[in-house]
């Protein structure tokens, strides 16, 4: 398996409810990471996992949880969202951490919260 | 921490022309300059990379240069076909990609 995927594609949720996207690469790389990107703008850096445990913290809000399960699994937690976090969220993984290896991107899910 | 400018935001060539997209980075500790391609509703995909101590590579129709004196690299896309048509966003990395702005490039038939 040569490619990242990411579940659900889409997600509309209301600002109380909980929720997870999950993101699953069977290519043994050992870096995972979660961008956020709005329409028309580039990914952003939300957070990185090294070797399954988290590396960076973009400061991002503790409404978002990552979790890294396994090597091949990261999870987002979502709970108590505003609409202004309405975006497409990427994952991404990479060989190895530390910034210089090809990062290969899952097809993202598309939030909308109401 | 690096900051990325891309240019220009748009650009439009005519199949067959070639199309030149620049980049600027402020970290001098940078080291990977990747690009990739997004069309609309997918992906980012790769393109193309290059690491700091190379000046030039190229894939096909598709070549990236780097000066790390003047810390600026481009993407060239010669010959053009319609399904160039895309989001093409250059990145640098010292230790994390942070990305350029981005440019829509359209392919006029």
């Amino acid at each position: 398996d040569t490619e990242v995927t990411q579940t659900p594609k889409h997600l509309v949720m209301g600002m109380t409810n909980k929720k997870s996207l999950k993101c699953e690469q069977h290519m043994g790389h050992r870096a995972m990471y979660w961008y956020k990107q709005k329409a028309k703008k580039p990914p952003e850096l939300m957070f990185v996992y090294s070797y399954e445990k988290l590396s960076i913290n973009e400061s991002v809000p503790s409404r978002f949880s990552p979790e890294c399960p396994n090597s091949s699994l990261l999870n987002l937690h979502l709970h108590a969202l505003q609409p202004e976090d309405s975006a497409l969220y990427l994952c991404a993984s990479s060989p190895l951490p530390g910034g210089t290896d090809t990062q290969y991107f899952g097809p993202g899910t598309r939030l909308t919260v109401l | 921490g690096e900051n990325v400018e891309q240019h220009p935001s748009t650009l439009s060539v005519q199949e067959g022309d070639s199309a030149v997209i620049k980049c600027t980075y402020s970290d001098s500790a940078s080291n990977y300059f990747p690009w990739y391609k997004q069309e609309l509703g997918k992906r980012p995909q790769l393109i193309i990379d290059i690491r700091s101590n190379v000046g030039e590579k190229k894939d096909q129709r598709i070549a990236v240069t780097l000066n790390k004196t003047a810390k600026h690299f481009s993407l060239h896309i010669t010959e053009t076909q319609p399904e160039d048509s895309a989001v093409y966003f250059c990145a640098a990395s010292p230790e994390k990609l942070t990305f350029g702005t981005g440019t829509r490039l359209t392919i006029i038939p």
